[in-house]
């Protein structure tokens, strides 16, 4: 069990909203920022945001992050077919002296 | 063109050991800080180990005493050199490229190399 907490699925139809949760705690959320990671099956993660927020370039804006507190979240807003993937927070953890994963969010898009 | 290759995978018996690594081109290797990521088979992405850009080392609580990481600047190469393996060291094993020189996030990866531990 990982010690970022996210839910091991999502679903939603296309052009839905759908919200992905990484809970953690004050060593490593609360302390530093997140990142997030999509896998496509069959292929290598790609960040998705960095820094709680921000986005590299080429990733669509329907893709946001945000944090607060010991939590942070990945939303995707105006879902699409291409969206169906695995979906990971990450980030460092003070007392661990390491990084972090969470579990994973399958997506699936109906 | 970033390009990150790993290569040296392969089925080890369980106490064994095995050397992967990891050929870089495309950006200036001596600048960032790299990274392995492990990937069971069916399951989710585990941080393994980081090596900085001034040669600091970190290290997963379970591999500790076990992998060692290193660079070789000259070659463009990081290396994972895995000894006294297990079976739950099998995984997909990717290399990872940090953004800056401690950045704390990845923004190229490799395709993986694939460790098989078992008798």
């Amino acid at each position: 069990q990982s010690v970022l907490t996210q839910p091991p699925s999502a679903s939603g139809t296309p052009g839905q909203r759908v919200t992905i949760s990484c809970s953690g705690g004050s060593s490593n959320i609360g302390s530093f920022t997140v990142n997030w990671y999509q896998q496509l099956p069959g292929t290598a993660p790609k960040l998705l945001i960095y820094t709680n927020n921000q986005r590299p370039s080429g990733v669509p804006d329907r893709f946001s992050g945000s944090k607060s507190g010991t939590s942070a979240s990945l939303a995707i807003s105006g879902l699409q077919s291409e969206d169906e993937a695995d979906y990971y927070c990450a980030t460092w953890d003070d007392s661990l002296n390491g990084f972090l994963f969470g579990g994973g969010t399958k997506v699936t898009v109906l | 063109e970033v390009q990150l290759v790993e290569s040296g995978g392969g089925l080890v018996q369980p106490g064994g050991s095995l050397r992967v690594s990891c050929v870089v081109s495309g950006f200036s290797f001596d600048n960032y800080a790299m990274s392995w990521v492990r990937q069971a088979p069916g399951k989710g992405l585990e941080w393994v180990s980081t090596i900085s850009s001034s040669g600091g080392t970190y290290f997963v609580d379970s591999v500790k005493g076990r992998f060692t990481i290193s660079r070789d600047n000259s070659r463009n190469t990081l290396y994972l050199q895995m000894n006294s393996l297990r079976a739950e060291d099998s995984a997909i094993y990717f290399c990872a490229k940090d953004k800056a020189r401690w950045s704390g996030y990845w923004n190229y990866w490799g395709q993986g190399t694939l460790v098989i531990v078992s008798s």
